[in-house]
């Protein structure tokens, strides 16, 4: 089984549905993050969380929120999804940056027509 | 803010040894971490520098120089699965916390 795992691992959805894409990890880590990927983009971080109390916005959150349910949970949401928000989302975790090392899950590709 | 820039394709010969640069621009650096990812794949962690010189695995080398804030992938005895996107990522620390920040990566083609 995979460490980081995210659900669903594909979304075509309509424009104003609410979306929910959640994320659970195995590895104990504290450290969890979401991260959209667009071609050409590379990875941008959109929300990121140091414990269940500590949430903190990334570099493109608006338009979106998260929930930390637990160490293991951390949940991204798009309250109306819009088209631009097409694309594939990551989520990851770390136990401390003293590595640089994340460890991604397999990616949600959500698509809003 | 945080810039990287890093060339977005890159083609080499399989058996040969190709080098990706990254420079960038940021407050608070911690070190340079590089990624591997495979279309329609996870990006998986390669190697990372927070100090000066050259770190080796395998056949995989990665340099920094934070004078000159740069960096460079250095892929050698390149095989066919080598094919993929390569991208740098600066930690550093900024607004209170620590994060990790992306390249728009290269694509690496590597060609009989």
């Amino acid at each position: 089984d995979a460490d980081v795992t995210q659900t669903p691992r594909n979304r075509i959805t309509k424009t104003g549905k609410r979306i929910m894409l959640e994320c659970s990890q195995t590895k104990g880590h504290d450290r969890m993050y979401w991260y959209r990927q667009d071609p050409g983009l590379g990875l941008r971080l959109i929300y990121y969380s140091f414990d269940v109390k500590d949430i903190n916005k990334g570099e493109i959150s608006d338009g979106y929120s998260v929930s930390r349910q637990a160490q293991a949970k951390f949940s991204l949401s798009l309250e109306s999804a819009i088209p631009n928000q097409t694309a594939l989302y990551f989520c990851a975790t770390s136990e401390r940056l003293n590595t640089g090392e994340l460890f991604f899950g397999e990616g949600s590709r959500l698509t809003v027509l | 803010g945080q810039s990287l820039e890093q060339p977005s394709e890159v083609t080499a010969v399989e058996g040969a040894i190709v080098q990706i640069n990254c420079t960038y621009q940021t407050s608070g650096f911690y070190g340079l971490s590089w990624y591997q990812q495979h279309d329609g794949g996870a990006p998986t962690f390669l190697s990372y520098n927070a100090l000066d010189g050259l770190e080796e695995t395998g056949r995989f080398s990665s340099f920094l120089s934070r004078s000159d804030s740069y960096g460079y992938l250095l892929l050698q005895e390149l095989q066919m699965k080598d094919s993929a996107s390569y991208f740098c990522a600066v930690r550093d620390y900024s607004g209170g916390y620590q994060k990790v920040t992306f390249g728009t990566g290269t694509k690496l083609q590597v060609i009989p």
